[in-house]
Parts: C-alpha cells; sequence; structure tokens
C-alpha cells in the first residue's frame, strides 16, 4: 500500500512563476515530513522539512505547507528558476527509522 | 569530506549470481539505510542499521541481507539474484532518527539482472 502519494508525475512551469508540488498522505501517524530534490544520475537532496505540530516552513524560495485534516502537504517554490527542475520526492515518517516516500513529480522550469 | 560513496555504480548479473553492495559515509552517522528505486514506486527502504553491529528489515527486505560490521561501512548482499532485483539502490544516512531526520544519500548503483 502506498502510504505518500503524489499525484502528479510532472509538472511544468514558467521562469518566475510559482510551483505548487503536491502530496497525499494515507497514515495519520505520520509526525514529520520532508521534501528531496534530485537530479539525475545523482542521490536525492534534502530541501526542507515540516513537523505535524506546525502548518508552515519556509526557506528562502521554498515553503512547504501541511493540512493535517486533509492529509496533504504541498510545496511552494517561488520564483522558479531553470535549476529547479529536478525529480521532487515527499517523505514521510511514523517512527524513526521507517520513512515512506512518494513516487516523486518531475518539474520542469522553462525558461 | 566525500559524504555516501556506494560502490559499484552499473552492474549487470545473471539471475541466481550473487553480489554485495558496498556504501561507506565519513561523516559518523549512527544511522544507515538501504533503498530501491523503482519507476513509478519511489524509493522503498530494504533494511536499516541503527548502529554498529545492529541491522533490522524495513517495507522490502526479502532476497537482501545486510552487515554493519564498521559504523562508517553498511553492505547490502543479494544472494540469488532475480530480475525483479533490476532496480536503483540508493543508501543513505543520518545522524540520528530525532526530530532532525535528514538522510544523505549516496549517488546511487544501478543493477540490471538478466
Amino acid at each position: 500500500d502506498q502510504q505518500v502519494k503524489q499525484n502528479s508525475p510532472s509538472l511544468s512551469v514558467q521562469e518566475g512563476r510559482i510551483s505548487i508540488l503536491n502530496c497525499d498522505y494515507t497514515n495519520s501517524m505520520f509526525d514529520y515530513f520532508l521534501w528531496y530534490k534530485k537530479y539525475p544520475a545523482e542521490g536525492p537532496t534534502f530541501l526542507i522539512s515540516i513537523s505535524s505540530i506546525k502548518d508552515k516552513n519556509e526557506d528562502g524560495r521554498f515553503t512547504v505547507f501541511l493540512n493535517k485534516s486533509a492529509k496533504h502537504l504541498s510545496l511552494h517554490i517561488v520564483p522558479s528558476q531553470p535549476g529547479d527542475s529536478a525529480v521532487y520526492f515527499c517523505a514521510a515518517s511514523a517512527i524513526s527509522n521507517d520513512m515512506r516516500f512518494g513516487a516523486g513529480t518531475r518539474l520542469t522550469v522553462k525558461p | 569530506n566525500a559524504g555516501v560513496t556506494q560502490t559499484p555504480k552499473f552492474r549487470v548479473l545473471k539471475t541466481g549470481q550473487s553480489m554485495t553492495l558496498l556504501c561507506a559515509q565519513d561523516m559518523n552517522h549512527e544511522y544507515m539505510y538501504w533503498y530501491r528505486q523503482d519507476p513509478g514506486m519511489g524509493l522503498r527502504l530494504i533494511h536499516y542499521s541503527v548502529g554498529e553491529g545492529t541491522t533490522a528489515k524495513g517495507e522490502v527486505p526479502d532476497g537482501y541481507n545486510v552487515s554493519r560490521l564498521k559504523k562508517q561501512n553498511f553492505l547490502l548482499g543479494l544472494e540469488s539474484a532475480a530480475p525483479s532485483q533490476t532496480s536503483v539502490y540508493f543508501c543513505a544516512s543520518s545522524y540520528t532518527s530525532g526530530s532532525s531526520y535528514e538522510q544523505y544519500f549516496g549517488p546511487g548503483t544501478r543493477l540490471t539482472v538478466t
């Protein structure tokens, strides 16, 4: 069972505009959520995270929003840059060592 | 500071052959993990280790074994490879499993089993 879902396999946006990547989860025990970014032929790299006790976390151009009642989180990138083109994975954990990942969304930012 | 390294980067095996993937980290992290990534599936945890000499099963452990004899190394073994094990394998490490939960990933090993 896929407990973390990213329903959009791909997203294309214009440079300078906002990118919104979405993630849904089913396990109400998840208490920590992360976004990872992955370039081709490289491993994922940590981008931003949020604890379940918060509903928003911001780091520069990146903001993650958490809606616990809807079991939904989103990553906003403003403004989007061509270097942001990558695959973005949403991840969630309930106990310390059991992290579940979504299937990823490929973001393309066009100049 | 190399971070997390994986050996080899690519490998082709025939069904039934065995191999070991090596992961090394130089960040003095306690926790290490092995994941596999398949198209449309995201990353799935195979096995993990919370410290030297300890290992535990993850979400998809069947067909794999692991060992953590040294803190900096985490080995993933395939005793009898099957085509279903064709995948990209990522190793990761983290300092702790608490609220600061960032995992650092290696570049991956692409394994093809024919």
